[in-house]
């Protein structure tokens, strides 16, 4: 089963701006759209993005998604202490999956 | 208010069988693609299987094929997985999750509080 590839952790100041990559392939990021979840420890995961950009209703502005080729990223502009968090990227493989890339641990510092 | 409510977790051998449930309420079921994702302890998230709205598509990750199968009932408003042939690498909580379109695309807006499965001897 193909996972999409994120890095373990990334971390940031108070006010700082972290980005999270998300690499894929031909079959499900180069062809379909490309979601994002926040999951705080001990409860179930939120969607933060999808559609590659888009914000569902609630969600702070501060959290931007963008996809180019193969790779999407997500970014967490002015990092607040409640965005730590792990974070994980999602997209639909034309092999009839949902593929989820393996997560990132932010650290607020 | 949406809300998907799992029931069906527990402790089985391997080899054993278990029947998640998931009823749905405050949207159009009928409309919406389910899923089932699971995060085993300490772990990332993992897809196992989805159904399209209509209950024509079901779609299954490799290793849960011939073992797992997934259903909806319209009439409860609810959404299934039969879980064969149980192995300990099935052991994780098991989330229902609501999908954004009619198929499964990987987008979803709303999740159960996960129901905690245990294959062990």
């Amino acid at each position: 089963q193909s996972m999409l590839t994120q890095p373990p952790s990334a971390s940031g100041t108070p006010g700082q701006r972290v980005t999270i990559s998300c690499s894929g392939s031909g079959f499900n990021i180069g062809s379909n759209t490309v979601n994002w979840y926040q999951q705080l420890p001990g409860t179930a995961p939120k969607l933060l993005i999808y559609s590659n950009d888009q914000r569902p209703s609630g969600v702070p502005d501060r959290f931007s998604g963008s996809k180019s080729g193969t790779s999407a990223s997500l970014a967490i502009s002015g990092l607040q202490p409640e965005d730590e968090s792990e974070y994980f990227c999602a997209a639909w493989d034309d092999r009839l999956n949902v593929v989820f890339g393996g997560g990132t641990k932010v650290t607020v510092l | 208010e949406v809300q998907l409510l799992e029931s069906g977790g527990g402790s089985m051998q391997p080899g054993g069988s278990l029947r998640l449930s998931c009823a749905a309420s405050g949207f159009a079921f009928n409309n919406y693609a389910m899923s089932w994702v699971r995060q085993a302890p300490g772990k990332g998230l993992e897809w196992v299987s989805g159904i399209s709205a209509s209950g024509i598509n079901r779609y299954y990750i490799q290793s849960v094929k011939g073992r797992f199968t997934i259903s909806r009932d319209t009439s409860k408003n609810t959404v299934h997985l039969q879980m064969d042939s149980l192995r300990a690498e099935d052991t994780a909580i098991y989330y229902c999750a609501k999908d954004r379109t009619y198929d499964v695309t990987g987008s979803f807006d709303y999740w159960g509080q996960g129901t905690l499965v245990t294959v062990s001897s």
